[in-house]
C-alpha cells in the first residue's frame, strides 16, 4: 500500500497569511493526487484534483503543485472560513489511501 | 444539484452485522463508481470500498476485506454496505461518496453525503 505523509500536522497562522501544506507519498504516484478540506462535524470537501486542478467552485487562493513523491497545498490570502482540515490522497492504485491530516489553526 | 444521503448506522455489539444505505440523485448514478470512506471519532478518513459504474468490480480496504461487500442497485439509486463481524475498530462515521470521473474505476471524490454513525461496543 502507498503511505501518504502529510507535514504539519498541524498549523497556526494569521487571516491573510500564506500558507503551505506538503503531502508525501512513499512511492511514485505521477500527478494521481486530491485534496481536501474538513470542517468539523461536516463532510470532505474536495479543492484539487491530480495535483494541481482546482475543483469547480474553490477559490483561486488554493493552488496545489508537485510530481512523483512530493506534493503542495498552498492557500494564499488565508481567510478565516479556511481554518479546518486538509488531507491528500492519492489514486494510483488501490486501496486508496489519505495522510493524516493536516489540522490548520487561527493564531 | 448532487446528493448523497446515508441511512442504517446505528449501536450494535462486537461480531454483529448492520448494512448501510445510500440514496443518491442530481447526477446520473449508473454512470459513477461510488465508495465508501470511514472516520474514527477523532481520525483521520479510511477509504473502505469501492463499486464501479455497473456494479461489474469491487475493491475493499484491508481492514475490511472478507467482512463487507459493497453493492449497487441502479434500479434505485442506491448504494450499500452490508458489514458482518464487526468490532469496535469498525466504529466512526461512514460517508459516501462519487467519484470525479464518469465510467473510470477510481479518481477521486467529488461530493460526499453527510455520513452515518456506526458504534461497536460491548
Amino acid at each position: 500500500d502507498i503511505q501518504m505523509t502529510q507535514s504539519p500536522s498541524s498549523l497556526s497562522a494569521y487571516v491573510g497569511d500564506r500558507v503551505t501544506i506538503t503531502c508525501q507519498a512513499s512511492q511514485g504516484i505521477d500527478t494521481y493526487l486530491n485534496w481536501y478540506q474538513q470542517k468539523p462535524g461536516r463532510a470532505p470537501k474536495l479543492l484539487i484534483y491530480d495535483a494541481f486542478n482546482l475543483q469547480t467552485g474553490v477559490p483561486s487562493r488554493f493552488s496545489g503543485s508537485g510530481s512523483g513523491t512530493d506534493f503542495t497545498l498552498t492557500i494564499s490570502g488565508l481567510q478565516p472560513e479556511d481554518f479546518a482540515t486538509y488531507y491528500c490522497q492519492h489514486h494510483d492504485n488501490l486501496p486508496l489511501t489519505f495522510g493524516q491530516g493536516t489540522r490548520l489553526e487561527i493564531k | 444539484e448532487v446528493q448523497l444521503v446515508e441511512s442504517g448506522g446505528g449501536v450494535l455489539q462486537p461480531g454483529e452485522s448492520l448494512r448501510l444505505s445510500c440514496a443518491a440523485s442530481g447526477f446520473t448514478f449508473e454512470d459513477f463508481t461510488m465508495h465508501w470512506v470511514r472516520q474514527a471519532p477523532g481520525k483521520g478518513l479510511e477509504w473502505v470500498s469501492l463499486i464501479t459504474w455497473d456494479g461489474g468490480s469491487t475493491y475493499y480496504g484491508d481492514s475490511v476485506e472478507g467482512r463487507f461487500t459493497i453493492s449497487r442497485d441502479n434500479s434505485k439509486n442506491s448504494l450499500y454496505l452490508q458489514m458482518k463481524s464487526l468490532t469496535t475498530e469498525d466504529s466512526g462515521l461512514y460517508f459516501c461518496a462519487k467519484d470525479i470521473t464518469d465510467r473510470v474505476v477510481y479518481s477521486g471524490l467529488d461530493s460526499w453525503g453527510q455520513g452515518t454513525l456506526v458504534t461497536v461496543s460491548s
